[in-house]
């Protein structure tokens, strides 16, 4: 069956660092993928998507390109800030029953 | 954008009671709505879809007669928690496509049940 497999966290980072949160799928077809994050004790708002092989979504400084070659859809951002903590989550989006697939989340801390 | 609220935001209950979660799309119709349970380790787990106007569908190891879902009009579905017990104590989210078929989905806020 379809799935996503994220880095496990958390991920701890100085204010202005760089960061990576690596997330890889395994799908048939070409699904689109999604990026979710959740603010502490909120629930999860859409970071960023793509639909296709080679897009790239990108939404408040934050990028990730859908790679179908290694089926990967990798988070990043070149300066984070402290208001970036969150849980981030991978998904993919399967056709088939219309349901989001998750990942297990990665906590991101960012300290100033 | 679209928005999803749910209700109520924190629900604290005896062990032994039921609690109902609602769901609504406020400036969309949904015929159909997802719900999910959050672990305290964050991963976030599909319980079951819920569709307007019939049964719903529960993830399998989701106990359906614990965990009734009732889809009774295109803008809410409610989620009741029967006799409630202590392990039951979680984050229930819920979420629903703006329309159907489409990939992009819309997640309340939240709603954080303490059985005691």
């Amino acid at each position: 069956g379809n799935s996503v497999t994220q880095m496990e966290g958390p991920v701890t980072l100085s204010e202005e660092a760089f960061l990576t949160i690596n997330c890889t799928y395994t799908a048939t077809g070409y699904p689109s993928l999604f990026w979710y994050v959740q603010y502490p004790g909120e629930g999860l708002q859409l970071l960023l998507k793509a639909t296709k092989a080679d897009d790239k979504g990108s939404n408040k400084g934050f990028e990730a390109t859908y790679r179908k070659e290694t089926t990967s859809f990798h988070l990043e951002k070149g300066s984070v800030q402290v208001s970036d903590s969150a849980v981030y989550f991978c998904a993919l989006f399967e056709t088939a029953t219309d349901k989001l697939i998750f990942g297990t989340g990665t906590r991101l801390q960012v300290f100033p | 954008g679209a928005v999803v609220s749910q209700h109520p935001s924190w629900v604290i209950c005896k062990s032994g009671t039921s609690v109902k979660i609602e769901c609504r799309s406020l400036d969309f119709q949904a015929t159909t709505m997802f719900w999910y349970r959050q672990f305290p380790k964050q991963s976030l787990m599909l319980m079951a879809t819920s569709n307007e106007g019939s049964k719903a569908t529960y993830e399998q190891g989701v106990e359906k007669d614990k965990f009734l879902i009732n889809h009774a009009s295109l803008t809410l579905s409610t989620l009741t928690v029967t006799s409630a017990h202590p392990e039951d104590s979680s984050f229930y989210i819920c979420s629903a496509p703006i329309q159907r078929s489409t990939d992009t989905q819309y997640f309340g806020p939240g709603t954080r049940l303490t059985v005691l």
